[in-house]
């Protein structure tokens, strides 16, 4: 089983809407969260930190839900600009160096 | 303040060359993770640096690949004898690797696009 799995999409929505996407993790003992967005061919840059009370920026929402071992992620009145693809990171507790990275949701916001 | 540098931004080498990719990581910032994407695949973790040491290569190819994060100068990539399965974008991360929020948050360079003829 992956550690990160995500649904590949695409998720084509009309602007203004309202979109959402889940990612599970396997590691119970994963400790941070993160949702990256990564345009066409360009580095990964981070959207937000997923605190375990949940959080909001803007028009993005992040919950995370640690019973059932998945975050989530909420855009609100969609953008053109939000075009991309979304991608779900998983750390693990202490001792684990790694971050895992889900391999996306592709995101096309239609005008 | 400089974000994540990398370079150089592409590289194109025949089978057998040897292939060396830079990353210098934002100022301030320790930590260094290098990761491979191949063409319409997630992001696959390789190796993370501190300064002078690795800390954890469990995602690195047992041969050919090696890397470094000298105490003067930009963390090395490198790649011997490259293959075609070699091709692919290599990205650098770097974090300040301070506890608490915001510390081991990943900035990440614009990549090094890696083709093997």
């Amino acid at each position: 089983r992956k550690e990160v799995e995500q649904d590949p999409g695409p998720f084509n929505v009309p602007e203004g809407a309202t979109v959402a996407f889940n990612c599970t993790y396997s590691n119970s003992a994963s400790q941070s969260f993160f949702w990256y967005r990564q345009d066409c061919r360009k580095e990964p840059k981070l959207l937000m930190s997923v605190y375990s009370s949940g959080n909001e920026d803007g028009r993005f929402t992040a919950q995370l839900n640690r019973a059932s071992q998945y975050i989530s992620l909420l855009i609100r009145d969609s953008k053109l600009s939000d075009s991309a693809t979304y991608l779900c990171v998983v750390k693990r507790g202490s001792g684990g160096n790694q971050f895992y990275f889900g391999t996306g949701t592709s995101l096309t916001v239609i005008p | 303040n400089a974000g994540v540098m990398q370079n150089p931004r592409h590289l194109v080498r025949r089978r057998g060359q040897e292939a060396r990719l830079r990353c210098s990581p934002m100022k301030g910032h320790s930590h260094v993770y290098w990761y491979r994407q191949l063409p319409e695949e997630g992001l696959k973790f390789m190796v993370y640096l501190q300064k002078e040491n690795i800390i954890d290569e469990s995602g690195m190819p047992k041969e050919r690949f090696s890397a470094e994060f000298p105490k003067e100068g930009p963390s090395i990539l490198r790649i011997q004898q490259v293959v075609r399965g070699d091709s692919a974008a290599y990205f650098c991360a770097s974090s300040p690797g301070l506890a608490g929020p915001g510390g081991e948050t990943q900035y990440f360079g614009p990549g090094t696009r890696l083709l093997v003829l």
